[in-house]
């Protein structure tokens, strides 16, 4: 069974602040894939990042980097110098056999000007 | 088309009516799952399918929910004898191929309400 825990429902911050979400993930697959996504407002999930399973490279990309260590079943993503446009909720989730993406149950970050 | 798309965006109905919800995948997408998100909740998985066939449909709730795929391409899910407990967003997906490293790309979605 496949699992993703965002144990984080809610963070506030105010602008240009970082914020790190946090992701735990289980699953007896040793090929697998982990993603953020983030759901503004409007409610359209949007694609952030994309991690496999043998890349523990951490890597930054703008105001977005991530965390992913095999270890601890860890995946976590970080926005740096936060804006109120990066209010949202972000959605941690991993892919492994079977073709399905579970879900985490998302962390809304409130950014506050 | 540019990306997936979803009718109708918001749909009310009577407690014990039958509703249909329509998703239209990126042209040449041959997988397509289908999402419940409640208020405030997380997504959770219906059923997916490859081409026409659904070799996943762990997730449909009951057997008032069904889904079809035609063409391979755009999806109907109907839900028959709406309760009020069906009220969520649905949301539609698709990816390129069933190759595990494709992530998704999702619509817009469409908002239940039942009354």
């Amino acid at each position: 069974a496949q699992k993703v825990t965002q144990a984080q429902t809610e963070i506030s911050v105010v602008e240009k602040e970082d914020v790190t979400l946090d992701c735990v993930y289980e699953t007896r697959d040793t090929t697998y894939y982990l993603f953020w996504y983030k759901q503004p407002p409007s409610g359209e999930l949007v694609f952030l990042i994309r991690r496999n399973s043998f890349d523990e490279q951490n890597e930054i990309s703008g105001r977005y980097s991530w965390n992913f260590q095999k270890s601890t079943s860890s995946f976590n993503f970080t926005i740096t110098a936060s804006q109120v446009v990066d209010s949202a909720v972000y959605f941690c989730a991993l892919k492994a056999a079977g073709n399905k993406l579970t879900f985490g149950g998302g962390t809304r970050v409130l950014v506050k000007p | 088309g540019a990306g997936v798309s979803q009718s109708p965006s918001n749909k009310v109905t009577e407690k014990g009516k039958d509703v249909e919800l329509r998703c239209d995948p990126i042209s040449g997408h041959t997988a397509l799952y289908w999402y419940r998100q409640s208020l405030g909740q997380g997504l959770e998985f219906l059923i997916y399918f490859q081409g026409n066939s659904a070799p996943d449909k762990s997730g449909l709730p009951s057997d008032r929910f069904s889904a079809e795929r035609t063409g391979g391409s755009v999806s109907t899910l109907t839900i028959q004898r709406t309760q009020q407990e069906d009220s969520a967003v649905y949301l539609c997906a698709s990816s390129l191929t069933r190759d595990r490293a494709n992530g998704y790309t999702f619509g817009s979605g469409t908002r239940l309400t039942v009354v």
